[in-house]
């Protein structure tokens, strides 16, 4: 299986911070790799595919980057919406896994 | 607008059976792969199984080999988990999701005595 790592575990942000989020594939997954939002007791939010292609209806604010086994989630400007639990998830092969997650809290 | 709906969830004891079911809406349910993705509450995610658009392909994480089915009906534009020998670790919130890009709000499982 492959394993992802994602780092960090949490962060406090304050709003309009720039924040950004990595996530490390155990073996290269090309750019097979989404980013999700989660807000408490919500269904996630698919927000990123492909690494760096955002959702229809997702603020440009959100980018993603990264190929292989490295990755970034970035948001340019910390708004109070975004304030969640962001994974990322990869696509590549089966079974599809999940980094363990970020917390973003309010600072 | 596109909406997926879990049903089915509840109590049910170790060792039972449950099956959920998913009904979608706004889109073309036979274009698209259909995955199942669980979590407990205050956990992680973890994806569960999917199931290609025409049923000829599924797959399932190796805990839940040999005890979950995953089935669609494109006809009813519906997606359903059909859960046996449950064990106490199946507990989760499970989500029906679109090819991972869009998901309902989830259905609760809890198995206990």
């Amino acid at each position: 299986d492959i394993q992802m790592t994602q780092s960090p575990s949490s962060l406090s942000a304050s709003v309009g911070d720039r924040v950004t989020i990595t996530c490390r594939a155990s073996q290269g997954i090309s750019n097979d790799l989404s980013w999700l939002q989660q807000r408490p007791g919500k269904a996630p939010k698919s927000l990123i595919y492909a690494a760096s292609r955002l959702q229809s209806g997702v603020p440009s604010k959100f980018s993603g980057s990264g190929s292989g086994t490295d990755f970034t989630l970035t948001i340019s400007s910390l708004q109070p919406e975004d304030f969640a639990t962001y994974y990322c998830l990869q696509y590549k092969s089966y079974p599809r896994t999940f980094g363990q997650g970020t917390k973003v809290e309010i600072k | 607008e596109v909406e997926l709906v879990e049903s089915g969830g509840g109590l049910v004891q170790p060792g039972g059976s449950l099956t959920l079911s998913c009904e979608v809406s706004g889109f073309t349910f036979s274009s698209y792969w259909m995955d199942w993705v669980r979590q407990v509450p205050g956990k992680g995610l973890e994806w569960v199984a999917n199931i290609k658009q025409d049923g000829t392909e599924k797959y399932y994480v190796d805990s839940v080999k040999g005890r979950f089915i995953i089935s669609r009906d494109n006809a009813k534009n519906s997606l359903y988990l059909q859960m046996n020998s449950l064990r106490a670790e199946d507990t989760a919130v499970y989500y029906c999701s679109r090819s991972l890009d869009v998901w309902g709000r989830g259905t609760l499982v809890t198995v206990s005595s």
